[in-house]
């Protein structure tokens, strides 16, 4: 059964960058079979998909955060990652990883699994 | 971008009775339409997808109804482990998909 670990710095300052990486174990992200995403949540904007990225590194980003978002992915440690440049306080939230199916070449645009999140405050 | 409103914010319902959760979109999503449910401290987990397909494991008592702008999740007969927050999410028109802010289903 695959599972979703995120990882990274739980404080991080206003104008810097947010790194975070969720680790896949229990399948592998170069299967092919599914897209990756990130999706963070704050009392002050609920739910919110910031990007997803496949295993050849093809990715979509929410339009609002594209010009701060990027995603990569790294098959050989079964991980992928996020940065959020340029943050602020609005950006403090706590930041799952999820995965999405992809199946005869239509992606399932739900998330199943999660991983169990990992808050991230911004503030100096 | 979708807008995705849930109502009520919070249900309150007894165990053993029938709880109804409504989600509305700002414009029609077809059948594009998941639910998840939150307990505290947890990530979200997947109910219901294409608005009345139960996910793997999910049980009987969970069902999702609905297309266009107008989204029903019905638990029948409520178990102590259903009193939850639950989220309704588009996926028609994306990016990005959009959630709900959610319903807090409480023990009356």
């Amino acid at each position: 059964q695959v599972q979703l670990q995120e990882s990274g710095p739980g404080l991080v300052k206003p104008s810097q960058t947010l790194s975070l990486t969720c680790t896949v174990s229990g399948g592998s992200i170069s299967s092919g079979d599914y897209y990756w995403s990130w999706i963070r949540q704050s009392p002050g904007k609920g739910l919110e998909w910031i990007g997803y990225i496949y295993y050849s590194g093809s990715t979509h980003y929410n339009p609002s955060l594209k010009s701060r978002v990027s995603i990569s992915v790294d098959t050989s440690k079964n991980q992928f990652s996020l940065k959020l440049s340029s943050v602020t306080a609005a950006d403090t939230a706590v930041y799952y990883c999820a995965r999405s199916q992809y199946q005869l070449l239509v992606i399932e645009h739900w998330f199943d699994p999660w991983g169990q999140g990992t808050l991230v405050t911004v503030s100096s | 971008e979708i807008v995705m409103t849930q109502s009520p914010a919070t249900l309150s319902v007894s165990p053993g009775e029938r709880a109804t959760l409504s989600c509305r979109a700002s414009q029609s999503v077809s059948s594009n339409l998941a639910w998840y449910q939150q307990k505290p401290g947890q990530a979200p987990r997947l109910l219901i997808y294409d608005a009345s397909t139960r996910a793997t494991g999910i049980p009987a008592r969970f069902s999702g109804s609905g297309s266009g702008t107008e989204f029903t999740l019905t638990i029948s007969s409520l178990q102590s482990e259903d009193f939850a927050v639950y989220f309704c999410q588009q996926y028609n028109n994306w990016p990005p998909y959009t959630f709900g802010q959610g319903t807090r289903l409480e023990i009356k």
